[in-house]
């Protein structure tokens, strides 16, 4: 089944406690994206990939950290998580061809509780 | 200025009856996509459907339709006959760029419409 992953689901920590979201999608995707929603604000991209070893920020990278070693992979770290980092949070992915195969496919999120 | 604009925060719909959700969306990108996306209230965003600025059909996917009117800069979703199960959140989302397939990927999202299913 064609699908992006995301773990843990759920996940409460607390302020300065280094954390990683993993996201993996099989599908083959060159492109890949996180994501938060917060209520009010919508979702905001954090930060994207082009292809492996090819990273750039959204519009609210401050606080996080990517990589991109694997087509399949792209991890979300928080290195000092603080409590405005309290959010759900998607990774999404697509193709880079024509624009009618850049539909973005999203993961199921994660919740994020920062105390 | 917002690029995605959706008006409606709340609706309600009779079961078996047909609804619109209204979208607006702001580029001079001669070139772009628009997509809406279905959250229901277990978080997950689902993929419903996608219309191309180029294409000179409205897009189709089962019982949802995009209402496109490219003059206006809209991009409504018309679901017919709701189900219970359509109560979620609907988002519009825009993605500008090339056509051939380079520039920014980012995806840039409407505020979104809840939608409520009435027995």
């Amino acid at each position: 089944e064609a699908q992006v992953t995301q773990n843990p689901r759920y996940l409460i920590t607390v302020t300065g406690k280094k954390l990683t979201v993993t996201c993996s999608q099989n599908m083959n995707h060159e492109y890949m994206s996180w994501y938060r929603q917060d209520p009010g604000l919508g979702l905001r991209q954090i930060y994207y990939s082009m292809n492996v070893e090819v990273t750039d920020k959204g519009d609210v990278p401050e606080g996080y950290k990517v990589s991109r070693k694997e087509k399949r992979n792209f991890p979300l770290i928080l290195e000092s998580p603080s409590p405005n980092q309290t959010s759900l949070y998607f990774c999404a992915s697509s193709f880079t061809g024509t624009v009618g195969l850049q539909t973005q496919y999203f993961g199921p999120g994660t919740r994020l509780l920062v105390l | 200025a917002q690029k995605i604009t959706q008006t409606q925060p709340g609706m309600f719909v009779q079961e078996k009856e047909a609804v619109t959700l209204d979208c607006t969306y702001d580029t001079s990108d001669p070139s772009y996509g628009l997509f809406w996306y279905k959250q229901p209230s277990s978080g997950e965003m689902i993929f419903l459907i996608y219309q191309g600025s180029y294409d000179q059909q409205n897009a189709t996917e089962g019982r949802y339709s995009l209402n496109f009117q490219k003059a206006r800069k809209s991009a409504n979703l018309v679901i017919s006959a709701s189900q219970l199960g359509d109560s979620a959140m609907y988002f519009c989302a825009m993605r500008e760029g090339s056509y051939s397939g380079a520039g920014s990927y980012q995806l840039t999202f409407g505020k979104g419409t809840k939608l409520s299913v009435i027995p």
